[in-house]
């Protein structure tokens, strides 16, 4: 009983490098999102999907783009990180019908240097 | 979508009830409110949820005033694990995909 997985736990990039972060679940939800928190602040929004091959902006979709070609994968990458984009990052899956709730991921650490 | 007020702190001794207010003055009628906790830097888990009449379940009570502008979360015993970021949330309506729009919580520190 996975749940929602994401990897890697931690990366460090340097600044113009680029990489994905994958997020994987198991629950076969419908709906799939990506979220940043900055230290000391809130969950952002960053993009979500409602449905393999879909995908729509949050609210800081800037400098990220993501794809799911598969339902039970959400993929977020960075092409050109910036050290702003230092955060740490959460996958969330649910139901189109949420009454449960989201179930999130454990989270991953980027640093951009 | 409602916008959702919270205190940015608060705390409560351990084995005592933790009542937490938000605040949502301009939910609409097909809104439900969300409380989601976030202990330390693990994912937010989901708590509780309601749309207009009170709600309980294993981890807490919901309250939401009759005229929908409020709410408070009650955990009833609270135990040094209940220490964590508390976020209250209003659902955004059946055309947003069901987004989830996180303010800035109330941390809520459980003392021994």
């Amino acid at each position: 009983n996975a749940g929602v997985t994401q990897t890697p736990k931690f990366r460090v990039l340097k600044t113009g490098q680029s990489m994905t972060l994958l997020c994987a679940q198991d629950m076969n939800h419908e709906y799939m999102y990506w979220y940043r928190q900055d230290p000391g602040m809130g969950l952002r929004l960053i993009h979500y999907s409602v449905g393999e091959g879909t995908t729509a902006k949050g609210e800081v979709p800037d400098g990220y783009n993501v794809s799911r070609l598969k339902k039970q994968n959400f993929l977020l990458g960075l092409e050109s990180a910036a050290p702003s984009q230092t955060s740490v990052y959460f996958c969330a899956s649910s139901w189109p019908d949420s009454f449960d709730g989201y179930t999130f991921g454990s989270g991953t650490r980027l640093t951009v240097v | 979508d409602a916008k959702t007020t919270q205190p940015p702190s608060m705390d409560c001794a351990e084995g005592r009830a933790a009542n937490l207010p938000c605040n949502h003055s301009t939910i609409s009628g097909n809104e439900y409110v969300y409380w989601y906790r976030q202990i330390h830097s693990q994912g937010p888990q989901y708590i509780i949820h309601g749309l207009k009449n009170n709600e309980t379940n294993e981890m807490a009570s919901l309250i939401i005033t009759e005229d929908r502008k409020s709410s408070t979360l009650i955990l009833p015993h609270a135990t040094l694990r209940d220490t964590a970021v508390y976020y209250c949330i209003v659902r955004a309506g059946m055309d947003s995909s069901y987004k989830l729009i996180f303010g800035s919580g109330t941390r809520l520190l459980v003392r021994p």
